[in-house]
Order: structure tokens, then sequence, then C-alpha cells
């Protein structure tokens, strides 16, 4: 059964970097295309964006997230990352790692979540 | 990307029958066979309750399906019991290889 689980700070600082790293167990990174995607407190799901395991990206356009995202993988100790530049108190959310059943596919598994909250 | 639309909320009681409908637009529902369905518990992560529009993963209950039509996909729920009582939230590949989440439906069992 394949586990995931997000680590990072709780607090990130306006106009701060927002980092997150997905650890996965039980199986393999390799092959797989792996997802974050956020939620703000009682609002819906965001897609925030997927990396596969050779490092190739799609990020959401959305004005939300407007080209602050960046994604990678570290083969080596079975781990993806998140980076979000420049946040806003928008950016305050649950943010989940999941794994993607195929490219175009949804998420077969998830992590708990980790809320991050944007404040000074 | 706009997200794909579902009604706000959706209720019926134990027993009974509903269906959560997915509203999106050729760029993405009307064209990709790549819908997802997801039930999310208060303060859970997400489950993932239907993928490629009509597929259930192994586990998850018959009583869940899926359907396409145009634009639109759906998710019936037969026999409703209590625990369906949830969060549902649908998703859509795009035609610019990214994903897109509807709004989400608060279902109640009454």
């Amino acid at each position: 059964q394949v586990q995931l689980q997000e680590s990072g700070p709780g607090l990130v600082k306006p106009s701060e970097t927002l980092s997150l790293t997905c650890s996965v167990s039980g199986g393999s990174i390799s092959g797989y295309y792996w997802t974050w995607i956020r939620q703000p407190a009682g609002k819906g799901l965001e897609w925030i964006g997927r990396v596969h395991s050779s490092g190739t990206t799609s990020y959401n356009p959305s004005p939300s997230l407007g080209g602050r995202v960046t994604m990678s993988v570290d083969m080596s100790n079975n781990q993806f990352s998140l980076s979000l530049t420049s946040v806003t108190a928008a950016d305050t959310a649950v943010y989940y790692c999941a794994r993607a059943i195929s490219m175009r596919g949804g998420q077969d598994f998830w992590g708990q979540g980790t809320l991050v909250t944007v404040s000074s | 990307q706009s997200a794909l639309t579902q009604p706000a909320s959706v209720s019926g009681s134990p027993g009974q029958s509903i269906t959560i409908s997915c509203t999106g637009t050729r760029g993405d529902v009307g064209t990709y066979y790549y819908v997802s369905w997801y039930q999310q518990h208060p303060g859970k992560a997400p489950k993932l309750i239907i993928y490629d529009v009509t597929n259930r993963p192994s586990g998850v209950s018959h009583r869940f399906s899926g359907s396409k039509s145009g634009n639109t996909a759906s998710l019936t729920i037969s026999g409703l019991q209590a625990e369906d009582d949830a969060d549902y939230y649908c998703s859509s590949y795009t035609s610019s290889s990214t994903r897109v989440f509807g709004g989400g439906t608060k279902l109640t069992v009454l």
C-alpha cells in the first residue's frame, strides 16, 4: 500500500517562499506522476500541478498561482517537492500531495494534508 | 481554466438514489474520458471513488457509479447510507494538459 506524507513549515511569512516535501513509502516514485492539490478552509480543491519521476512538469496556469510554482523529484529519497514563491494570505490552505493514476488520470493515493498558514 | 460546475448541495433519504452532475466544456469533460470523482469527509483527505468516468477502484462500493454525456459527467449513489454524507468533487483532464476540479457538492443523508 502506497503511503504519502507531507512535511514542511506550517507558517510562512507574506512574500516568502512556501516549500513542502512529500515522502512516498510502500512503493517507488519511479514511473509515476505526482501531484500537489490545495484546499483553503471551507472551500474546494485546487489542482496545483504534477511532476513525473523523470522531472517533467505541468502547472495550473490560473491567475491564483500565476507562474509561482515549481515542482521537483528526489529519486534517491523517494520524495517530491513543491515550491510556491511570493506567497500571500490567499495561499493559506491545506496542501495535499497525491499520486496520479496516469498523466491524464485522477489521484488514487493521497497524503493526509498539511495546513500552511501565511501570516506575519 | 474555469472550475467544473457542480450543484452546491443535494440530499436524499437512506435507501434512495441520488445523482450529482459535473458540467464542463469541450476542452475538458466533453472531450476526455478522464473524469474522476472523490469523496471527502470533514477533516479528511479526499478519497478516489470513480476514475476514467466509469471505473471503481478496488474496495469502493458498487453503489457508486459514474457516467458521461456530452460536457456533463454524473455520479450516482444508490442505496444511500448514512456514511455517504460527505462532500463530493469531480475532476477532469483538460486540453491544456492540466486537471481541473469542480466546486464540490455537499451530500446530506436525511
